[in-house]
């Protein structure tokens, strides 16, 4: 069973330079979400997304866009990489909200030099 | 908005000693509760979680976490520690202000001795 598949892993970029994080489940779940941790804060949710074709801020999504296309994929934006970004991002999946049980992926480093 | 306070970044115990890992959070009436455990370089797996049924929640690899309304507190415990079980621990809280979505704690990184 894939699960949650993020991709990539790792990646470096420099200031100012954009890409995008995609995040694919195979659960059918309705619910997804993007968390960024970071050492000694825990993770911070970015954007989520309660179905394809929405999408809605957490608590942090400055310098972030998301869009969920297709309800198996959610897609995290980088516009203009900050230092500031420089974390591990982590893609969950749930198949509602409450008390159903986030799935995780293994999470891509994002160095931003 | 919820927040949810780990005492302890990092916790030391033998193996075979009692885990207790502490978490308080921030409502008096939070809707559900969770502890989750991250391995490195792995993303984050389910260990328990609370949900009104009853106040002593079994987990998996034999944790257990007790709700306890009056202290607003999530503590999870182990009898025995096993060096499996080295790892970060995070507690976590649904939040009414992002549509019950987690909100989570600072981690505590158990470190186990032989």
């Amino acid at each position: 069973n894939a699960g949650v598949t993020q991709t990539p892993k790792f990646r470096v970029l420099k200031t100012g330079q954009s890409m995008t994080l995609l995040c694919a489940q195979d659960m059918n779940h309705e619910y997804m979400y993007w968390y960024r941790q970071d050492p000694g804060m825990g993770l911070r949710l970015i954007h989520y997304s309660v179905g394809e074709g929405t999408t809605a801020k957490g608590e942090v999504p400055d310098g972030y866009n998301v869009s969920r296309l297709k309800k198996q994929n959610f897609l995290l934006g980088l516009e203009s990489a900050a230092p500031s970004q420089t974390s591990v991002y982590f893609c969950a999946s749930s198949y509602g909200s409450g008390n159903s049980p986030l799935h995780f992926g293994n999470g891509t480093r994002l160095t931003v030099t | 908005a919820q927040s949810v306070t780990q005492l302890g970044s990092h916790v030391s115990v033998s193996e075979g000693a009692l885990v207790l890992l502490r978490c308080n959070y921030s409502s008096s009436v939070p809707p559900y509760l969770f502890w989750y455990v991250q391995y490195p370089n792995q993303g984050l797996q389910l260990l328990l979680k609370y949900t009104s049924a009853a106040t002593l929640v079994k987990g998996i690899n034999g944790f257990e976490a007790e709700f306890k309304k009056s202290e607003t507190s999530f503590h999870l415990t182990k009898p025995s520690a096993h060096m499996s079980d080295a790892a970060e621990y995070f507690c976590a809280v649904s939040d009414k202000e992002y549509g019950n979505k987690l909100v989570f704690g600072a981690g505590t990184i158990l470190r186990v001795k032989s």
